[in-house]
């Protein structure tokens, strides 16, 4: 995987509502799609991972939905709350591939 | 806490200098990987070693080099240093077993580096 595009790079929302970010990949063998959180000062966190053999993944208040024909996964975040705010990076990788390429990242902020 | 250990935290040089960053991966993780964070680049991923050799290459300049020990602990190597190195540097980890098949990446602290 060389290319991943991630939409947005910013996203503001109220406590308690949905947040959304996409993610699109070129390389059609990739089997790997990992969702890190990263606050502020602090290491990036798996918080969600899928393979490609699976189309949703739940738990909890996060879920994340891959579409390997149209090569775009998606991190989904209901009831968002105040902690939330962080920057999230996807990834994607496997296949023949050994590394993950990561998007440019999502700044979201979650306004009490 | 993640268990990957990255020495030092901070490290200040000047440019044309040469400097090393250490990484110690979870114990059991045979993989360890290298990536520089900037503001404006997001996570670039550099390198990749798997017990002790290397597995996959990133965009990895050529004054930037990187080994693998025989206890797994891992170094980057950045040398003939540049204004636009400063970044942070993370190392992460995982247990790789199987080839090709990716896991759960257990990132360090990170170093920051700044280069004046």
């Amino acid at each position: 995987g060389e290319n991943v595009e991630q939409h947005p790079s910013t996203l503001s929302v109220q406590e308690g509502d949905s947040a959304v970010i996409k993610c699109t990949y070129s390389d059609s063998a990739s089997n790997y799609f990992p969702w890190y959180k990263q606050e502020l000062g602090k290491r990036p966190q798996l918080i969600i991972d899928i393979r490609s053999n699976v189309g949703e993944k739940k738990d909890q208040r996060i879920a994340v939905t891959l579409n390997k024909t149209a090569k775009h996964f998606s991190l989904h975040i209901t009831e968002t709350q105040p902690e939330d705010s962080a920057v999230y990076f996807c990834a994607e990788g496997g296949g023949s591939n050994y590394k993950l390429t990561f998007g440019k990242g999502t700044l979201l902020t979650v306004n009490p | 806490d993640s268990g990957v250990t990255q020495t030092p935290k901070h490290l200040i040089t000047a440019t044309g200098q040469r400097v090393t960053l250490r990484c110690s991966p979870r114990s059991g993780d045979l993989s360890v990987y290298w990536y520089q964070q900037s503001l404006d680049q997001g996570l670039q991923f550099l390198i990749q070693y798997y017990n002790g050799e290397e597995r996959a290459k990133g965009n990895i300049l050529e004054r930037f080099s990187a080994q693998q020990f025989p206890d797994l602990h891992s170094e980057l190597n950045l040398s003939s240093l540049e204004l636009g190195d400063s970044a942070l540097y993370f190392c992460a980890s995982s247990v790789g077993k199987l080839a090709g098949a990716l896991g759960e990446q257990f990132f360090g602290p990170g170093t920051r580096l700044t280069v004046l």
